[in-house]
């Protein structure tokens, strides 16, 4: 079964720009949640997605986004980007049955944004 | 707000030496704690502990969770290059369906 897939796997881009990150799940798991890494502040929770609904939102600015479509694969969106967004984005898939999580997540190899 | 200090911060050790890793919490409403690896890319799974005193085990990884005193420790003996790592431990609480890391435990295992 293959794993959680992120697109692209690196990225370069300059103060005031878009981005939009892509994660496929590992299929059959509806549930993506998106985490932000840095060395400062380490893994810190965006927000969560299951059946094209966002469940959770961490505390993250407007700027930050994300959606998903019906075949559980999700996006976030970074608008007006600033130096601080430079860090690794990871998303995780998890799986649920009749409601209740499985709570382990598979980690996506993530995207590393550069601010510049 | 749900916190999750790690310690210790970094650590170096020999080849075949044990070592071990603890992970603190203050959350509401706990459900589970999860230990991760990280090594240059995603984390991966290693443990996920919401019981007290039950040990889960995999081969000479180790880890156990006392709910009482708010922790839970990560083993590892024979230590090998190869565990090498970032080790993370994350905390799911309340209804929330999201984990809080702690910042992690570089660990390092010399020749």
């Amino acid at each position: 079964k293959a794993g959680v897939t992120q697109t692209p796997r690196y990225l370069i881009k300059t103060r005031g720009q878009q981005v939009t990150l892509s994660c496929s799940p590992i299929s059959g798991h509806r549930s993506v949640s998106w985490y932000q890494q840095t060395p400062g502040q380490g893994l810190q929770f965006l927000f969560e997605y299951f059946s094209e609904t966002q469940r959770n939102k961490g505390n993250f600015p407007g700027r930050f986004s994300g959606r998903q479509f019906s075949n559980s694969r999700s996006e976030m969106n970074v608008s007006t980007l600033e130096l601080g967004d430079s860090a690794l984005y990871l998303c995780a898939s998890s799986l649920e049955i009749l409601g209740a999580r499985t709570y382990e997540q598979y980690f996506g190899p993530g995207t590393r944004l550069t601010v510049t | 707000e749900d916190k999750v200090v790690q310690s210790p911060l970094s650590l170096v050790v020999h080849e075949g030496d044990t070592v071990t890793l603890n992970c603190s919490y203050e959350v509401t409403n706990f459900r589970s704690l999860l230990w991760y690896k990280q090594e240059k890319k995603a984390p991966t799974f290693l443990f996920m502990l919401t019981s007290s005193g039950i040990e889960k085990k995999s081969g000479r990884l180790s880890s156990i969770l006392d709910k009482k005193e708010l922790f839970s420790i990560l083993n590892i003996t024979a230590t090998q290059t190869g565990d090498s790592a970032v080790y993370l431990c994350a905390v799911e609480a309340g209804s929330a369906r999201q984990l809080t890391f702690g910042s992690g435990t570089q660990l390092t295992v010399l020749p």
